[in-house]
């Protein structure tokens, strides 16, 4: 089973250029995620949803742009990209269960994310 | 808000030793759940176990060994007799959010090396 795949894996991008990352997973769950990981900081929450059609902001969304138009993807754009911008960035999902999420996330490989 | 506190940046020790991360966590909310998560070198994050703020029962499973204290706001792992395979660094996180469970909270992570 695939899981959750995000592509690219990686990318080099100049300041102010654009891109989007997608992710798709296959297991039908209704949260979807993407965090980003920098040294020292752990994980942060950029953009989720809790369905089709629904987003919803993170800790860290500034300059960050999410779609959900599919249940099973989940878009992240860079609208003019940031040295600071420069992370390794996860997609996750998880199910619902009994109206919540069950925390358990899956997570893709990540993608990183160089800009220059 | 919440906030997820791993001090422990790096620990190593010698295989066949037991080792504790730490994890200590400040919510407001009466309901919650911890996790804990391990990334190996690969990179992919993996989850490991699911506690709820009502369960304060100690957890083991094999060498693993969970200890939640809401006393203390603490969710501390053990690992016993450890592996080199156990070499990763491991997330403690903490569910929340205006639904409920719908987002996770991350630390900063403790990088374990085990030593052959």
């Amino acid at each position: 089973n695939a899981g959750v795949t995000q592509t690219p894996k990686f990318r080099v991008l100049k300041t102010g250029q654009s891109m989007t990352l997608l992710c798709a997973q296959d297991m039908n769950h209704e949260y979807m995620y993407w965090y980003r990981q920098d040294p020292g900081m752990g994980l942060r929450l950029i953009h989720y949803s809790v369905g089709e059609g629904t987003t919803a902001k993170g800790e860290v969304p500034d300059g960050y742009n999410v779609s959900r138009l599919k249940k099973q993807n989940f878009l992240l754009g860079l609208e003019s990209a940031a040295p600071s911008q420069t992370s390794v960035y996860f997609c996750a999902s998880s199910r619902r269960l009994a109206g919540l999420s069950t925390g358990e996330l899956f997570f893709g490989e990540g993608s990183r994310l160089t800009v220059l | 808000a919440q906030k997820v506190t791993q001090a422990q940046t790096e620990i190593s020790v010698v295989e066949k030793e037991d080792v504790t991360l730490d994890c200590v966590y400040e919510t407001r909310d009466t309901t919650y759940y911890l996790f804990w998560y391990k990334q190996p070198p690969s990179g992919e994050l993996v989850f490991l176990i699911r506690r709820n703020s009502f369960d304060e029962q100690n957890e083991i499973s094999g060498r693993y060994s969970w200890n939640f204290q809401k006393s203390t706001s603490s969710f501390n792992f053990t690992i016993t007799a450890s592996q080199v395979v156990d070499s990763a660094v491991y997330f403690c996180a903490l569910s929340g959010g205006p639904f409920g469970n719908e987002k996770l909270t991350f630390g900063t992570g403790t990088r374990l090396t085990i030593i052959p």
